[in-house]
């Protein structure tokens, strides 16, 4: 049972105009989301991340929206930059004992010239 | 700086052989983690280690092991190397408390192919 689907496997998207990557979770125990972004031949690399207390997180040109009734997220990139092709990967974590963070199976986004 | 180094980029193997690989991280973090990456099944958790000589199993722990002596470092072993551990292995370490509590540092990968 996938706990946390990226249900695109691919977004292409235009330089300069806005990249939107969503995500959705099934399991409400999940109160910690975070972005990775991944280029070829290199680990991931951490981008943004929420707290479930919060619906909205943003640190330059990226912003994360979470919907908890919905139980999705989304990554916006304004504007979109040709170094932002990358696969990302969506994660959550449920706080306590268990360590583990799940994670989605990435999108890869390719910012067109 | 953070830093998570894995001992290999790129590693071939026969079919039966013992392969270790090695993950060092100097920030001092209490847990660390190894996942497996292949196209359309994202990360997958292998093991995971939250203190020296303590490790817990993640979701497909089959066919490997893992040791963790000393702190800073945390090794993946396949006891005996087949073609499906054919992979992307990625390395993994994380602090406890504070601010971005939950934040992974992730080590480059070692590109594994087992013929």
């Amino acid at each position: 049972d996938q706990q946390v689907k990226q249900n695109s496997p691919s977004l292409s998207v235009q330089e300069g105009r806005i990249s939107i990557l969503n995500c959705d979770y099934t399991n409400s125990m999940f109160d910690y989301f975070l972005w990775y972004k991944k280029y070829p031949a290199e680990g991931p690399t951490f981008l943004i991340s929420i707290s479930s207390i919060k619906d909205k997180n943003e640190d330059g040109r990226f912003t994360v929206f979470l919907n908890k009734s919905a139980k999705h997220l989304s990554l916006h990139i304004v504007p979109s930059q040709p170094g932002d092709s990358a696969v990302y990967f969506c994660a959550a974590s449920a706080d306590g004992r268990d360590d583990k963070i799940i994670f989605g199976k990435g999108t890869r986004l390719h910012i067109l010239p | 700086d953070v830093k998570v180094t894995q001992s290999s980029r790129y590693l071939v193997k026969r079919t039966g052989e013992k392969v270790f690989l090695e993950c060092v991280q100097d920030m001092d973090h209490e847990n660390m983690f190894w996942y497996r990456q292949d196209p359309g099944l994202g990360l997958r958790l292998i093991y995971f280690s939250y203190d020296v000589k303590m490790k817990e199993k993640g979701d497909i722990p089959e066919g490997y092991s893992v040791s963790r002596e000393k702190k800073e470092r945390f090794s993946l072993i396949l006891e005996s190397a087949s073609t499906n551990q054919t992979s992307m292995y990625l390395c993994a370490s994380r602090g406890g408390g504070g601010g971005g509590y939950n934040e992974q540092f992730f080590g480059p990968g070692t590109r594994l192919t087992v013929l």
